[in-house]
Parts: structure tokens; sequence; C-alpha cells
């Protein structure tokens, strides 16, 4: 079936580094979603990218829609303590497109 | 933007009742909701479809006599997890979908089964 990989699991930074971290799939998709999850709440949509080669940004994240589709990477600039969190990448499902399909998510801790 | 709100946010029970736990989606309607299942620093699972007017889509493994939903209006999904048993302890998660390929997510119920 479909799967998503994120890269790398687990992230430590220091306040006011940028950070980068990708997504890939075996298979093509056609939009991928970029969420945050803070602890104990729910996933909130940083970014969606409905095009291959799309460079979107939203405040200091920026995510790119791969070329070939089956990857994504999510940069976030001059990062703060409040970007604590998991950051999963997700795409619809290729049976169903209401189905979201979520990869297993990064996890960032930026030390202040 | 698009607020879906979760209640209760926080639920702990006895072995053997059942809980129920509700989705809404408060300021757009939504025909179709999503239920989810997530573990401890695992991603999320996606448990059932909930389709305004009819049956859940489960997904498989997941039993639908002991996750009973029901979406019976456009802003109102529940999840009633049956006979609760302690491994069924979790962070349960609805989302609401908005447009095609877009969801907007509850805030989670953390469920502690004892």
């Amino acid at each position: 079936g479909q799967q998503l990989n994120q890269s790398p699991q687990s992230m430590f930074i220091q306040e006011g580094e940028d950070v980068s971290m990708n997504c890939t799939s075996s298979s093509i998709f056609n939009t991928w979603l970029w969420y945050k999850q803070d602890p104990g709440e729910g996933p909130v949509l940083l970014i969606a990218l409905y095009k291959a080669g799309e460079l979107t940004s939203n405040g200091r994240l920026t995510a790119q829609f791969g070329i070939t589709r089956k990857d994504s990477f999510l940069n976030i600039s001059a990062s703060i303590p409040s970007d604590v969190g998991i950051y999963f990448c997700a795409g619809p499902g290729r049976t169903s497109y209401d189905k979201v399909i979520f990869g297993p998510g990064t996890s960032l801790s930026v030390i202040p | 933007g698009a607020v879906v709100s979760q209640h209760p946010s926080r639920v702990i029970c006895k072995s053997g009742t059942s809980v129920k736990i509700e989705c809404r989606s408060l300021d757009f309607q939504a025909t179709t909701m999503f239920w989810y299942r997530q573990f401890p620093k695992q991603s999320l699972m996606l448990m059932a479809t909930s389709n305004e007017g009819s049956k859940a889509t489960y997904e498989q493994g997941v039993e639908k006599d002991k996750f009973l939903i029901n979406h019976a209006s456009l802003t109102l999904s529940t999840l009633t997890v049956t006979s609760a048993h302690p491994e069924d302890s979790s962070f349960y998660i609805c989302s609401a979908r908005l447009s095609t390929d877009t969801q907007y997510f509850g805030p989670g119920t953390r469920l502690t089964v004892l």
C-alpha cells in the first residue's frame, strides 16, 4: 500500500537555526500536506501543495512539492521555541481521495 | 480558519463501560468526518470515515461493533467506544473535510481505560 517516510525521525536544534525535513513516498502523490501537532493537541495544517515543483511559504515555513511527485520538503527558518512539536507530511490515498495518509512524523525540539 | 471541536478532551473510565466522543465542525458543514487513533509517539491511524446520513466506512482491522460511529448532522459526528478495555486507551482525533483534499482536525480526546 501507499506509505510515506519522513526523515529525520527527530531533531534537536538551537533556537535561531534553520530546519529542514523531508518526506518521501514510493508512489506518486498529487497533493502534499504538512501538519504540525503540539503535544496533546490535534494536527494543524501548515501548508498544502497541489502542483509538482510548487514552492509555497507560510511565514517562516517553506515547503516544496517535489518534481517527481514522490517527495516534499519542509523548511523552517530561524527556529523559535514554539516550533517544538511533531511535523507530519500527508497526502490523499490512491484508492480514495478522501482518505489522508500520514507519515510517521518528525519530532522537533528547539533548545533555547 | 475552520474550527473543529471535540468533547470531552479527556476521559477516564472503568473497563467494560462505554464512552462517547463528540466531534463538531463549528463554522462549516462537513458531509464527511474522519476518526483517527494515535498511540504514544506514533502517527495518526485512520479508523473510519463518517458520512452524514449513511453508515460509516471502517478501515481494515477496526471493529465496527466496538467503535460505533454516528453522523447525524452536517456538523456532528460521534464515536462510541463500547465495552472499553485498557488496550483501547489512546488519543482519539477527529477531522472534518472542508474541501476535496483539506481536513481540519479537532483537538483530540485522551481516553484512559482503567
